[in-house]
């Protein structure tokens, strides 16, 4: 079966100081990769989608990037981290050939900017 | 611009009663919509939805896609106060690229 990890599960950070959260997905190959972010009392906004190793596709312009270095790893990025940049922080995955059509969500990463 | 508006935001209600949570939608090449639960973590999968008028069902929750008045309705019978979280409806715009709304917060109160 399959899983995904993320890591930190919570993070504090001081504005101006750069960022890496980092995600994994096993048992599967090739799958399409998400991060999602949720602000206090917000709904999920989706940053970045990507289909293959170093295809992204990003959906809102802001300070944060996204690479896939690896088929299974995703990893979301900042050089310098800005007050707005808290709140929970989601890498999904997702397989139309493999039954999982759906964004299957990680367990999150809480970032707070202080 | 897509856009995905869910009603009502918020919910109170008793063990026993029966809700209906709204989802409406304007996207680009729709092409599913999906139904998540949310707790005090990461969402959990509910429904997806690609066919207009067939109802998905799974216990007490069952869920139905409305193409034509581009909605979607999740309701709720008989419900249990494990059944407080938050409700999460996302369109599908393309293959990828999934729209999430607000949400709508249900309280069920023992």
């Amino acid at each position: 079966s399959q899983t995904i990890h993320q890591w930190p599960a919570t993070l504090v950070q001081p504005v101006g100081s750069p960022l890496s959260l980092e995600c994994t997905v096993e048992g599967t190959s090739n799958p399409n990769l998400y991060w999602y972010r949720q602000a206090a009392g917000r709904g999920l906004q989706l940053l970045f989608y990507s289909v293959g190793i170093g295809q992204i596709s990003s959906e809102v312009p802001q300070n944060l990037s996204a690479s896939r270095p690896q088929d299974r790893q995703f990893i979301l990025s900042s050089k310098k981290l800005l007050l707005s940049d808290s709140g929970f922080y989601l890498c999904a995955w997702s397989h139309s050939s493999q039954g999982q059509r759906f964004p299957g969500f990680g367990p999150g990463t809480r970032l707070l900017v202080l | 611009e897509d856009k995905v508006v869910q009603s009502p935001l918020s919910l109170v209600v008793h063990e026993g009663d029966t809700v209906t949570l709204n989802c409406s939608y304007e996207v680009t090449n729709f092409r599913s919509l999906l139904w998540y639960k949310q707790e005090k973590k990461a969402p959990t999968f509910l429904f997806m939805l690609t066919s207009s008028g067939i109802e998905k069902k799974s216990g007490r929750l069952s869920s139905i896609l409305d193409k034509k008045e581009l909605s979607s309705i999740l309701n709720i019978t008989a419900t249990q106060t494990g059944d407080s979280a938050i409700y999460l409806c996302a369109p599908g715009s393309g293959t990828y690229k999934y729209i999430f709304g607000t949400g709508t917060r249900l309280k069920v109160l023992a």
